[in-house]
């Protein structure tokens, strides 16, 4: 069964600083998923990672894709309070079979 | 009007009631997807639909069921719920066969089981 971690599950940081949010799972897949969630609000695709060694950057936030190590990576540079929501990685092998990290909880604080 | 569109956005039911649940994609895709989001437990599939086609039920008690009657819309009808079945419910949707499978979710509807 296909299982997925992430960590840390909260993350508080101060602006201005980098931090790495790391989601492992358990089995074979090649598609990974990167997902933002503000409060009472639904998910928002951010990165889709398809290949080994795939690296997608927007703004602060940069993804990478370790498929043999079965590890993704989400690294924030430079953190501003805007980046203050719960992240969650998601792990696909086909459309009908994504499972989703526990998420983590960033806030960013002055 | 684009996107994932879920209503109602808020529901409050008593255990006895029945209700449903509506999702709406204007994104030209075929595939839909009912998830429930509890605040103890990652994100749960329920259920998938292909082409108007259940594909998959991940054991979901049968007081859920799903309706979809054309590729963009899906319904969740809900019947004699528990308490523990509050929850947010978020419909999502995607390409389908041959895409990235990147889901696109609507903005979900917020389940409180009196």
């Amino acid at each position: 069964e296909l299982k997925v971690e992430q960590n840390p599950l909260f993350l508080s940081m101060q602006e201005g600083k980098n931090y790495t949010i790391y989601c492992n799972y358990s089995t074979t897949s090649d598609r990974l998923y990167w997902y933002r969630q503000d409060p009472g609000k639904s998910l928002e695709s951010l990165f889709v990672l398809l290949s080994n060694g795939a690296v997608k950057q927007e703004g602060r936030l940069m993804a990478s894709l370790d498929t043999k190590a079965r590890l993704s990576t989400l690294h924030i540079t430079a953190a501003v309070h805007d980046l203050s929501a719960t992240y969650f990685c998601a792990v696909g092998n086909n459309n009908n079979d994504m499972r989703f990290g526990a998420g983590t909880r960033l806030t960013v604080k002055p | 009007e684009t996107g994932v569109t879920q209503t109602p956005r808020h529901l409050v039911m008593g255990m006895t009631n029945k209700k449903s649940l509506k999702c709406e994609q204007h994104l030209g895709h075929n595939a839909m997807y009912w998830y429930k989001q509890s605040a103890k437990k990652p994100l749960e599939l329920m259920f998938v639909y292909s082409l108007e086609e259940r594909v998959e039920n991940n054991s979901v008690p049968s007081r859920f069921s799903p309706e979809c009657p054309n590729s963009s819309h899906l319904f969740l009808h809900l019947h004699t719920l528990q308490p523990e079945d509050s929850a947010l419910y978020l419909c999502a949707s995607s390409p389908g066969q041959g895409g990235t499978g990147e889901l696109f979710f609507g903005e979900g509807s917020r389940l409180t089981v009196l």
